[in-house]
């Protein structure tokens, strides 16, 4: 299956900056969802936004959704070195709900 | 709660030797997948269980890539004859039913194939 694509590729931020990342993806989805990776706590499942919502806030998190241009994005507010780590938007799509991942944004706070 | 696990967490082994990847996902979760993960690409879906029937096999390499989910829990994804193109980390998530929730994810697999 093709892989969506993120932008941009990597992204190096000083502390306290917000970080946008976006996602474009190439089928009809039920939901598209956003994971970080990191060594220490492997990969974790973020924020979910459904087909038919158009923004969506968790924390310092804020996730929007265009389905006319196929694409999302992701914004971390006020950045913290912890948030160093690669994210990955994931659309969902499919009777089975099958997540297909981007090649991912790393992000690198620099403190 | 305890989480996905896995092992072995790291492998090497030299291209056509045979490999067995273990995970038990977190309890009462009825859907278990396999993914792969090559540097620098993003996960992806080897095979889906809804219990112990497969959902989605269609990115498997079923003539080396073989899984099972024996009575609905653990599951293992062995791999016979593996090729230096298998090298990856090999991830196993869980969720208590496909539709539309999030995955929860173990921490992986790192084969290498010499």
């Amino acid at each position: 299956s093709q892989q969506g694509e993120e932008d941009p590729q990597a992204l190096s931020i000083q502390e306290g900056e917000n970080a946008t990342m976006n996602c474009s993806y190439k089928t009809s989805i039920n939901n598209l969802q956003w994971y970080r990776q990191n060594s220490g706590r492997g990969l974790v499942h973020l924020i979910l936004i459904r087909s038919n919502e158009r923004e969506k806030h968790s924390g310092r998190l804020r996730v929007t959704l265009d389905t006319s241009k196929k694409s999302s994005s992701l914004l971390i507010t006020a950045s913290r070195a912890a948030d160093t780590a690669s994210y990955f938007c994931a659309e969902s799509g499919g009777s089975n709900y099958k997540l297909t991942f981007g090649k991912g944004t790393l992000l690198t706070v620099n403190p | 709660e305890a989480g996905v696990a896995q092992s072995p967490r790291y492998k090497i082994i030299e291209k056509r030797q045979s490999v067995a990847f273990w995970c038990n996902p977190i309890s009462g979760h009825a859907t278990l997948y396999w993914y792969q993960q090559i540097l620098g690409q993003g996960p992806k879906l080897l095979i889906q269980f809804q219990n112990n029937g497969v959902v989605d096999d269609s990115q498997l390499p079923k003539d080396r890539f073989s899984a099972e989910r024996l009575k609905g829990v653990d599951s293992t994804l062995k791999i016979q004859p593996a090729k230096l193109e298998d090298s990856a980390v090999y991830l196993c998530a869980s969720n208590l039913l496909a539709g539309g929730i999030e995955q929860f994810f173990g921490p992986g697999t790192r084969l290498t194939v010499l």
